[in-house]
């Protein structure tokens, strides 16, 4: 059973603090790992899409990490704005990728204090 | 911008009832995919479609069935509602190819079974 594991369940911090999460996935038969947000009442947004060992993704304030040898990726809030507060997704890619199914983690709930 | 519109917001029925929720799609994507959220999991797969009139199994396809006779639309049935059904249902769409293709998500439905 492929497992993909967020920590931590939840996180408050205040405005200005910089956070970060983790993302832990199979290391083997790796093929890409995603990142979305998912604000209330909203759609869940893609953040990236990572497919390399080594990857360092950057939106804005957003930035993410990989590391596919050891099954890891970081995602890292820079000055964390109270629009952050959302749920944030990592979901792990198996394989040849040709279905295009994801395996997700049960994601990290994060309140920004103003 | 791609649009994934499911066709209702929220939605209360009951148990017995067989439920049909609709999925559409705006840019020709091969993969349609159903989830349900529920507190403390990740997104759980019910069923994906990689074609018209093409479907798989997800992880917890037990008491849903799909259709899939257009590309644009794919539909999740319950074919005989119980009240553990009661979730948030997300459908996604995405190209199958392409190791940086992210899913994009419609806004979600709050299902309640009575």
């Amino acid at each position: 059973i492929l497992n993909v594991e967020q920590s931590p369940q939840s996180l408050h911090v205040q405005e200005g603090d910089s956070t970060n999460f983790t993302c832990s996935f199979p290391s083997s038969n790796f093929y890409a790992l995603h990142w979305y947000r998912w604000e209330t009442a909203k759609s869940p947004e893609a953040l990236f899409v990572m497919t390399l060992n080594g990857d360092e993704k950057k939106k804005g304030r957003i930035s993410a990490t990989l590391n596919t040898k050891e099954g890891y990726s970081y995602l890292y809030i820079k000055g964390s704005q109270p629009e952050d507060s959302a749920t944030y997704l990592c979901a792990f890619k198996h394989g040849s990728g040709n279905t295009g199914k994801l395996i997700f983690g049960q994601g990290t709930t994060l309140q920004v204090k103003p | 911008d791609v649009k994934v519109t499911q066709s209702s917001r929220y939605l209360v029925k009951r148990t017995g009832e067989k439920v049909f929720l609709e999925c559409v799609q705006d840019m020709d994507h091969e993969n349609m995919f159903w989830y349900r959220q529920d507190p403390g999991l990740g997104l759980r797969l019910i069923y994906f479609s990689y074609d018209v009139k093409m479907k798989e199994k997800g992880d917890i396809p037990e008491g849903y069935s799909v259709s899939r006779e257009k590309k644009e639309r794919f539909s999740l049935i319950l074919e005989s509602a119980s009240t553990n059904q009661t979730s948030m249902y997300l459908c996604a769409s995405s190209f199958p190819r392409g190791r940086n293709q992210p899913q994009h998500f419609g806004d979600g439905t709050r299902l309640s079974i009575l």
